[in-house]
């Protein structure tokens, strides 16, 4: 059984360009929460989707937004990025989480902005 | 709202001997509670979840967490180190009914020889 997929591993950007990245959760999982991890702010919750709809949102600016689509794959997309963006992003996908499944974590996009 | 704390940054132990990385939690319901491993450059991996059936819950690896709700606490134990359980674990909460993970910050475990 395939993991969660995350896709690029890394890139590198520089500050005022706008980034997308990837998320394909476990077949069958409809949720999938993106979650930025910083040095100094530990690991944050982004946002959460479930079939197609954002359910919940962080504390995060405008700048990052995403969406999921049909088939429960999900991008994030972060605009005019800053240097305090450069961050681990992870993608968690589960079942129902509010059932308490757990959630299951890809191995992350490494993003550094120059 | 919900937070977990995680009472020590880093915890050093010698192979073979006990592990505890202690955890305190605050949650306005009755919480679900998760402790994750991340291994450099990897992703989190789950090593085990209380959900409100038995207080002593087993994971992985030989990982095993007791959630004592008199004391909102949430320690993960394992009986004898090995080298590879050098890693940072995180104590996760999440309130029942949301689907949004509070972390701690992390407890970095080093592990000598």
């Amino acid at each position: 059984k395939a993991g969660v997929t995350q896709t690029p591993r890394y890139l590198i950007k520089t500050r005022g360009q706008q980034v997308t990245l990837s998320c394909s959760p476990i077949s069958g999982h409809r949720s999938v929460s993106w979650y930025q991890q910083t040095p100094g702010q530990g690991l944050q919750f982004l946002f959460e989707y479930f079939s197609e709809t954002q359910r919940n949102k962080g504390n995060f600016p405008g700048r990052f937004s995403g969406r999921q689509f049909s088939n429960s794959r999900s991008e994030m997309n972060v605009s005019t990025l800053e240097l305090g963006d450069s961050a681990l992003y992870l993608c968690a996908s589960s079942f129902r989480p509010e059932e308490n499944y757990g959630y299951t974590f890809g191995s992350g996009t490494r993003l550094t902005v120059v | 709202a919900q937070s977990v704390t995680q009472l020590d940054s880093h915890v050093s132990v010698s192979e073979g001997t006990p592990v505890l990385l202690r955890c305190n939690y605050s949650s306005s319901y009755s919480p679900s509670l998760f402790w994750y491993v991340q291994h450099p450059n990897k992703g989190l991996q789950l090593l085990l979840k209380y959900t409100s059936a038995a207080t002593l819950v087993k994971g992985i690896n030989g990982f095993e967490a007791e959630f004592k709700k008199s004391e909102t606490s949430f320690h993960l134990t394992k009986p004898s180190a090995h080298m590879s359980d050098a890693a940072e674990y995180f104590c996760v909460v999440s309130d029942k009914g949301y689907s949004t993970l509070t972390f701690g910050k992390g407890t970095m475990l080093l592990v000598s020889p």
